[in-house]
């Protein structure tokens, strides 16, 4: 079963932006707004990257150190979903992009679902 | 800022098998927060394993994590073609979430 779902451009031109949603689907069941949800990125043949979250009980997005000043997320508690936005986006953004839930249980801390990804190609 | 490695790059066994994959903490990391995840082309990644050896919902008792301190182990037993894949180990810090190369297994 796919429970999350990314959608968004998947050619962007270097220096625009970029603007990802991931939503949940309907047979999850899951609310997206009142989890935190990470996302991550992949470049097939180097290893997963994180990007960055915005946690469960608020809107707070925090952006990965190498992306900070480019990257904001953020909740559309309208639309449901988790919006990822990247600025002036390079030729090494292009990757494949998950968004995962945010999981906490007890002491324990992982990403428990996860979308398919999308994937996103920078180039003009 | 804590930077994982996995090793070894490859690992190409036979069903049947069984496969040790390696993940090395450059420093010493709560267990708890130590995740196993696989990755397939065109799927959704899939959390295997949390706090080091917790199997995650529905995964198979063929799949095993252990380890603590700064030294991590995922052990895939009775080796099935389905476990082709990358596994990637993951440590879940207070501001940031590194990732591990990952290791890729191969079945012959």
């Amino acid at each position: 079963q796919v429970y999350l779902v990314e959608s968004g451009e998947n050619l962007v031109q270097p220096g625009r932006s970029l603007r990802l949603s991931c939503a949940a689907s309907v047979v999850s069941g899951i609310n997206l707004v009142s989890h935190g949800v990470q996302w991550v990125r992949h470049v097939p043949g180097k290893g997963l990257e994180w990007v960055g979250l915005v946690w469960s009980l608020d809107n707070r997005g925090h952006c990965a150190e190498s992306l900070r000043g480019r990257c904001t997320i953020f909740k559309d508690y309208n639309e449901r979903t988790v919006v990822l936005e990247l600025n002036n986006v390079r030729d090494e953004d292009t990757a494949i992009y998950y968004c995962a839930r945010d999981m906490w249980a007890g002491d324990f801390r992982y990403f428990d679902v996860w979308g398919r990804g999308t994937l996103v190609t920078v180039s003009t | 800022e804590v930077v994982l490695t996995q090793s070894p790059g490859t690992l190409s066994l036979s069903p049947g098998e069984t496969g040790s994959l390696s993940c090395r903490a450059s420093q010493y990391v709560n267990g708890w927060l130590l995740n196993w995840y696989q990755l397939k082309p065109g799927q959704a990644p899939r959390l295997l394993i949390y706090g080091a050896s917790v199997r995650a919902t529905g995964i198979p008792d063929r799949f095993r994590g252990s380890g603590s301190g700064s030294d991590f182990t995922l052990t895939i037993s009775r080796l099935e073609p389905e476990d082709s894949a990358v596994y990637s180990c993951q440590f879940y810090g207070t501001s940031s979430f590194a990732f591990g190369p990952g290791t890729k297994v191969e079945i012959k």
